[in-house]
């Protein structure tokens, strides 16, 4: 079945320590997205990629890095500079064209310890 | 910046129940809205897409409706079940290239 895969569901940092969010679809979509939730918050967009080796900052990226090598895959590095890392990440992806709507990985919960 | 707005935040019906949750957006140009459902601890799995030049979507006990002129949009979801508990977000695509996301509404529906 064609779908978006996040791994791992759940993962602990050391502070001071950066960390690799993978995200894996086999939707053959254009666009992949990360997103940060935070309870009580909405959706935060941190970084996009509409096509292989480009991508755009969103409206929180400072702290975040990532890279779009291959387009089944957009991994989201959280690096020492992100002062509070500990939320839910999540991946979406879409087709590139103005009518469609997103797909959703099943998140990554990461804490920081 | 388009701003998304879901009320009420937490909505508790009993078993049965018609229900109506609401989204409201402040610019009017959208591409599409689409409403999705979260689970605890789960991703996001979408229910209803509505595109800019469509009035409402249905699928199955849920119909979605789009007012674009006055930044509205509803989800409709007939004769509530235990199950439907979960939180609804409803997200709106101004630009073509990415969505904006309300905060949700909790829905919890009493057996």
């Amino acid at each position: 079945d064609g779908g978006i895969t996040q791994s791992p569901k759940y993962l602990f940092r050391k502070e001071g320590q950066n960390v690799t969010l993978s995200c894996e679809q086999n939707l053959n979509h254009d666009a992949m997205y990360w997103y940060r939730q935070d309870p009580g918050q909405g959706l935060r967009l941190i970084y996009y990629s509409q096509i292989v080796n480009d991508f755009q900052k969103g409206d929180i990226a400072e702290g975040y890095s990532v890279s779009r090598e291959k387009k089944e895959s957009f991994p989201l590095t959280v690096t020492s500079a992100q002062k509070n890392p500990t939320a839910f990440y999540l991946c979406a992806s879409r087709l590139r064209g103005q009518t469609y709507g997103y797909t959703f990985g099943s998140g990554t919960r990461l804490t920081v310890v | 910046k388009q701003e998304v707005t879901q009320i009420p935040a937490a909505l508790s019906v009993p078993e049965g129940e018609n229900l109506v949750l609401n989204c409201s957006f402040t610019d009017s140009a959208i591409y599409n809205l689409q409403w999705f459902r979260q689970d605890p601890g789960k991703g996001l799995t979408s229910l209803l897409l509505i595109q800019s030049s469509q009035r409402e979507q249905t699928s199955g006990r849920l119909n979605a409706s789009l007012d674009k002129s006055s930044g509205r949009s509803t989800l409709y979801i007939a004769a509530s079940q235990p199950g439907d508990s979960a939180t609804y977000l409803c997200a709106v695509n101004p630009t073509g290239n990415q969505f904006y996301f309300g905060t949700g509404t909790s829905l919890t529906v009493i057996p």
